[in-house]
């Protein structure tokens, strides 16, 4: 069955500190892969994604991702966190084809500590 | 970038009244939308796949009679709750793909509360 795992539900991390947010997913075949931010009572903005190539994937916001096909894992990075950051991220995953129609992670809960 | 607007962005009703939902693309054509409802805490869960002209089509367990959806033109999918309970109250989102690039992009969301 395809889905998607976000194994920390809450993070708390220091401004200035570096961020790693754990995805890993199960899929029948090389999928595509998302990762969206949610504020608040917000929806959600693409960061990034990865379809083919370059398995490290640079995103918005400072934010970058790597595809690790061995591991089935997708993880986000971002060097140094900002008060800004702090949000609720998905790591999402698509079939390759048209629909587009997205599986969703649980979520990760990023709070950012001065 | 393109934007996907969603209206209202929040809608407070009684037990059984029906309580519509707006996803319009603004600088683009969808011919393929999708809804979603996320509960408190939790992630996103495909409700509905809406294709412009045709009927939608439903995950396996979401009632079509329960959330009516019309995507009528190329910019505007409707949710519609019909006889909306407490239980229905939850944070609903759309996302459009762009006709031409084929990208994907969200709403802002609808948080609805049923009385």
């Amino acid at each position: 069955a395809q889905s998607v795992t976000q194994p920390d539900i809450h993070i708390t991390v220091s401004e200035g500190a570096s961020l790693e947010l754990r995805c890993n997913y199960s899929y029948g075949a090389t999928p595509y892969l998302f990762w969206y931010v949610q504020s608040p009572g917000q929806g959600l903005q693409l960061l990034l994604k990865y379809f083919s190539g370059d398995t490290l994937v640079q995103g918005i916001k400072g934010f970058e991702a790597e595809f690790k096909r061995s591991q089935s894992s997708f993880n986000l990075r971002k060097p140094s966190v900002h008060w800004s950051d702090a949000a609720e991220y998905f790591c999402a995953v698509g079939a390759r084809g048209a629909t587009n129609k997205l599986i969703f992670g649980t979520g990760t809960l990023l709070a950012v500590q001065p | 970038g393109a934007v996907v607007s969603q209206h209202p962005s929040w809608v407070i009703c009684k037990s059984g009244t029906s309580v519509k939902i707006e996803c319009r693309s603004l600088d683009f054509q969808a011919t393929t939308m999708f809804w979603y409802r996320q509960f408190p805490k939790q992630s996103l869960m495909l409700m509905a796949t809406s294709n412009e002209g045709s009927k939608a089509t439903y995950e396996q367990g979401v009632e079509k009679d329960k959330f009516l959806i019309n995507h009528a033109s190329l910019t505007l999918s409707t949710l519609t709750v019909t006889s909306a309970h407490p239980e229905d109250s939850s944070f609903y989102i759309c996302s459009a793909r762009d006709l031409n690039t084929g990208e994907l992009f969200f709403g802002e969301g609808s948080r609805l509360t049923v009385l």
